[in-house]
């Protein structure tokens, strides 16, 4: 089975401008959740996503948000981006995101570098 | 309090020597409790994951987890150089929709 895959791997933008991070799951797995990993905070849970609905959200502004498709493939936005936004963001997937034994599978990440 | 914590190290073991990598946590409801392995600029890998009390074990790893105590470890017998990454501690929260949150990592080295 193919892995998680997140297009693109790595972007540099400037400050003020918007962008779109894609993650396609594992084939089957219908919860996706994204992450944001810096190295002051650790790995800090934007928001999942669960048949295109969002079930659970981090402590972050309005400037991110996602969306999920129907082929479970996740799309996540930030606009207006901050100098602080730089980087790596993780997409991870499970099957269903709630059962007791589910384990997320990350992955490669996309490195945001804002300038 | 945050809520999964973890020592950030860098905790040093010398090659073939054990390394515990100690995780604390502070919802007492939590069910599940995962261990994963994240190499410098790649992503995280899982290694382990426990859900009752006492000892998993797969091959030179052991994860260790005391409800009780909101504890839960993990053991690398014959440590090895390859062995070096962050390792992070995450807990699938009680209640509906059970969110995972991960400590911060604990930065491993084993030394040749």
């Amino acid at each position: 089975k193919a892995g998680v895959t997140q297009t693109p791997r790595y972007l540099i933008k400037t400050r003020g401008q918007q962008v779109t991070l894609s993650c396609s799951p594992i084939s089957g797995h219908r919860s996706v959740s994204w992450y944001q990993q810096t190295p002051g905070q650790g790995l800090q849970f934007l928001f999942e996503y669960f048949s295109e609905t969002q079930r659970n959200k981090g402590n972050f502004p309005g400037r991110f948000s996602g969306r999920q498709f129907s082929n479970s493939r996740s799309e996540m936005n930030v606009s207006t981006l901050e100098l602080g936004d730089s980087a790596l963001y993780l997409c991870a997937s499970s099957l269903r995101g709630g059962g007791l034994q589910e384990t997320q599978y990350f992955g490669p990440g996309t490195r945001l570098l804002v300038l | 309090q945050k809520e999964v914590e973890q020592n950030s190290g860098p905790l040093s073991v010398p090659e073939g020597a054990i390394a515990s990598l100690n995780c604390t946590y502070s919802d007492r409801g939590s069910q599940s409790f995962f261990w994963y392995r994240q190499y410098s600029g790649k992503s995280p890998e899982l290694i382990m994951s426990i859900y009752s009390n006492g000892d998993k074990e797969d091959g030179r790893f052991t994860a260790q987890l005391n409800k009780a105590s909101q504890y839960v470890s993990l053991l690398i017998r014959d440590s090895q150089p390859s062995d070096s990454a962050t390792y992070l501690c995450a807990v699938r929260n009680s209640g509906g929709y059970q969110k995972v949150t991960f400590g911060t990592g604990t930065k491993l080295q084993v030394i040749p």
